[in-house]
């Protein structure tokens, strides 16, 4: 079964200072998915990053990019220029590239790290 | 508006009744999700489902029951509540693409059982 790792509950980072987030999964496959959603105390999830396993290129969103590491199945996530309104928490997800059935479809989250920004 | 939507946003019961937490999406959306957040957990799948009428159990289904009657309601009933079925309770759709059909997410309900 894949399982995600974020390994650090908290983190702190100064506004305009870049902040990296680790994320770790286990797998056996080869081809997947990998997101970073953001949690603020609004309660809502919000698609923040997304990588496919096949592509190389790291993918990158305005002031958010990740570091994907496929043989060392890590995913981390940088922010630069970090802003007050990045605070939140952040969740780290895996999803299979299979497409037969529900079950695969479903995305398997890690246990988040929340972010504060310091003025 | 088109989106996911959850009802009640709060909700407080009394343990051993029945709650229902309402799931609406308006992007016909193939795959529904129930997850429950807690804190030290992430996020953990209840039950899922594939299309109306096709449902099937996550990683923490017990004590909780879904129906998929019509393509955008996914309800999520509790039985008979427990303590610890406390935590935030979120749905979620997407459609049958791959990579460009991502998670979509409703707003949450908080759900307390006393």
């Amino acid at each position: 079964a894949q399982t995600v790792t974020q390994s650090q509950p908290e983190m702190s980072v100064q506004e305009a200072e870049t902040v990296t987030l680790s994320c770790t999964y286990d797998t056996s496959e080869s081809d997947y998915y990998l997101f970073w959603y953001k949690q603020p105390p609004s309660r809502q999830m919000i698609l923040v990053i997304r990588q496919e396993a096949y592509k190389q290129q790291n993918a990158t969103e305005n002031r958010f990019s990740v570091n994907f590491q496929k043989a060392a199945k890590s995913f981390s996530l940088k922010i630069s220029d970090s802003q007050l309104g990045d605070a939140a928490m952040y969740f780290c997800a895996y999803r299979t590239e299979l497409n037969y059935g529900g079950a695969t479809n479903k995305l398997i989250f890690g246990t988040g790290t929340l972010l504060a920004v310091q003025p | 508006d088109a989106g996911i939507t959850q009802s009640p946003r709060y909700k407080i019961t009394e343990t051993g009744r029945q709650v229902t937490l309402m799931c609406h999406q308006t992007w016909s959306h193939s795959y529904m999700f129930w997850y429950r957040q807690d804190l030290g957990h992430g996020l953990r799948l209840i039950y899922y489902s594939a299309a109306a009428d096709i449902t099937d159990k996550g990683e923490v289904p017990d004590g909780y029951v879904v129906s998929r009657s019509k393509t955008e309601n996914f309800p999520l009933t509790l039985e008979s509540a427990t303590r610890s079925q406390t935590s935030v309770y979120f749905c979620a759709s997407r459609g049958t693409g791959g990579f460009n059909s991502p998670l979509h997410f409703g707003n949450g309900t908080r759900l307390t059982v006393t």
